[in-house]
């Protein structure tokens, strides 16, 4: 079983909102990761996991605020984001993050800010 | 810096018949290679990997080629179905943490 779960799907939310995008994997990977995908482009990477402890954050704008609360879990929380933030997000999990491995990625919310 | 490139955006073959998918990398800390699959609005999926002290390997009707000293990744897929019609996306890591490095994307169209 390979299979990352992210949920909402799809959200809509207006520059003021809090929101949280959710996923769950439970083939007991210890890395996992939050990409972001605009229309026509490669997936962007944002945060690394790894063993539950933020590893890397490519200076990503403090609108948006990783949480680890266990293994199996990754949340992405989101507060006065920009219109430019509407995207495809992907989370992604993998064995490890310290050494090259295949990631696996979850079918991604499609979000919407007005 | 694009360190992963696929310098094909679009590739149309006929059903049946090979694609050959191609990408290009820069870095030669690089030593393990991806090519995953996206339909539109779905989250990539793993095809097949290779890693640096391989030069082949195959899964079915994909095949991916490694040419270290040209720095260059190919995949295959013979023969071709109207189904394998996706974004196809190469991708590169290296033994420094977890992050791959994707190329632009090639969308592959099989035609009946």
């Amino acid at each position: 079983d390979t299979e990352v779960t992210q949920t909402p799907k799809h959200l809509v939310m207006g520059m003021t909102n809090k929101k949280s995008l959710k996923c769950e994997q439970h083939m007991g990977h210890r890395a996992m990761y939050w990409y972001k995908q605009k229309a026509k482009k490669p997936p962007e990477l944002m945060f690394v996991y790894s063993y539950e402890k933020l590893s890397i954050n490519e200076s990503v704008p403090s609108r948006f605020s990783p949480e680890c609360p266990n293994s199996s879990l990754l949340n992405l929380h989101l507060h006065a984001l920009q219109p430019e933030d509407s995207a495809l997000y992907l989370c992604a999990s993998s064995q490890d993050a310290g050494s090259p491995d295949t990631q696996y990625f979850g079918p991604g919310t499609r979000l919407t800010v007005l | 810096d694009q360190q992963v490139k696929q310098n094909s955006p679009s590739l149309s073959v006929q059903e049946g018949r090979i694609s050959i998918l191609n990408c290009d990398y820069t870095n030669s800390m690089f030593d393990y290679f991806l090519w995953y699959k996206k339909y539109p609005a779905e989250g990539p999926t793993f095809l097949i990997s290779i890693s640096s002290i391989k030069d082949k390997n195959e899964d079915g009707r994909f095949t991916v080629f490694l040419n270290k000293s040209a720095k260059h990744l190919s995949l295959h897929i013979v023969p071709s179905q109207p189904g394998d019609s996706a974004v196809y996306f190469c991708a590169a890591g290296h033994n420094q943490g977890g992050k791959l490095i994707f190329g632009q994307g090639t969308e592959l169209s099989v035609k009946p």
